[in-house]
């Protein structure tokens, strides 16, 4: 059964604090994603990964920055938290080799920063 | 810029009625079109997609959506719904790159 796992369900943190959010996925995807879900906002892309080491941008980068060092792993950086990046993250992969394939998530971060 | 629009925010309904969750995605060469829902406390999973050909797709919990090129909607129904199917939906357009587009979410409440 295929399978994305993210570090933490619940986090809390301070403003000014860096923080780390950890995925996983043992489906040996390229394709990695990184989203933030606010409620009316539907999905925004932070950042992607399409292979190791490769990073883009996606929609909403200021404030976050990214690291895939193994295929497996692809985590999200919050070098300074700020109450407004309160928000639930959700971590997907993807297979490469076309859009018309779906992406797997996992159940999500919900980051409170205070 | 390319944009997925869901018209409902929510939709209550009885359990046993039909259910139809509207969706309109940006027109372009290629469309890839997704349905997606989220169980609470849980991620997204796929509920169904389309690709090309039959302009009817179906999943196996009893969804269906219809692919609509003319106007450009995707909209899920569902003849009888169940009370587990309380979720959240959304629905999602890629284009052939790597980015995916997704809609702001319809709520789905299945009242007894």
């Amino acid at each position: 059964d295929v399978k994305v796992t993210q570090s933490s369900r619940y986090l809390v943190k301070r403003t000014g604090e860096k923080v780390f959010l950890e995925c996983v996925q043992d489906m040996d995807h390229e394709n990695m994603f990184w989203y933030r879900q606010d409620p009316g906002l539907g999905l925004r892309l932070i950042y992607f990964s399409y292979d190791v080491k490769m990073k883009e941008k996606g929609d909403i980068p200021e404030g976050y920055s990214v690291s895939r060092e193994k295929k497996e792993r692809f985590s999200l950086i919050l070098e300074s938290a700020s109450t407004n990046q309160t928000s639930m993250y959700l971590c997907a992969s993807r297979i490469a080799g076309g859009p018309n394939n779906e992406q797997f998530f996992g159940p999500g971060t919900r980051l409170t920063v205070l | 810029a390319q944009s997925v629009t869901q018209l409902d925010s929510q939709v209550p309904v009885f359990e046993e009625a039909p259910v139809e969750l509207r969706c309109n995605y940006s027109s372009s060469v290629s469309v890839y079109l997704f349905w997606y829902v989220q169980y609470p406390n849980q991620g997204l999973q796929l509920l169904l997609k389309y690709l090309s050909g039959s302009t009817l797709v179906e999943s196996i919990n009893g969804f269906e959506a219809e692919f609509n090129k003319s106007q450009t909607s995707f909209h899920l129904r569902k003849p009888s719904v169940h009370i587990s199917d309380t979720a959240e939906y959304f629905c999602a357009q890629n284009t052939g790159g790597f980015k995916t587009i997704f809609g702001a979410g319809t709520r789905l409440f299945v009242k007894a």
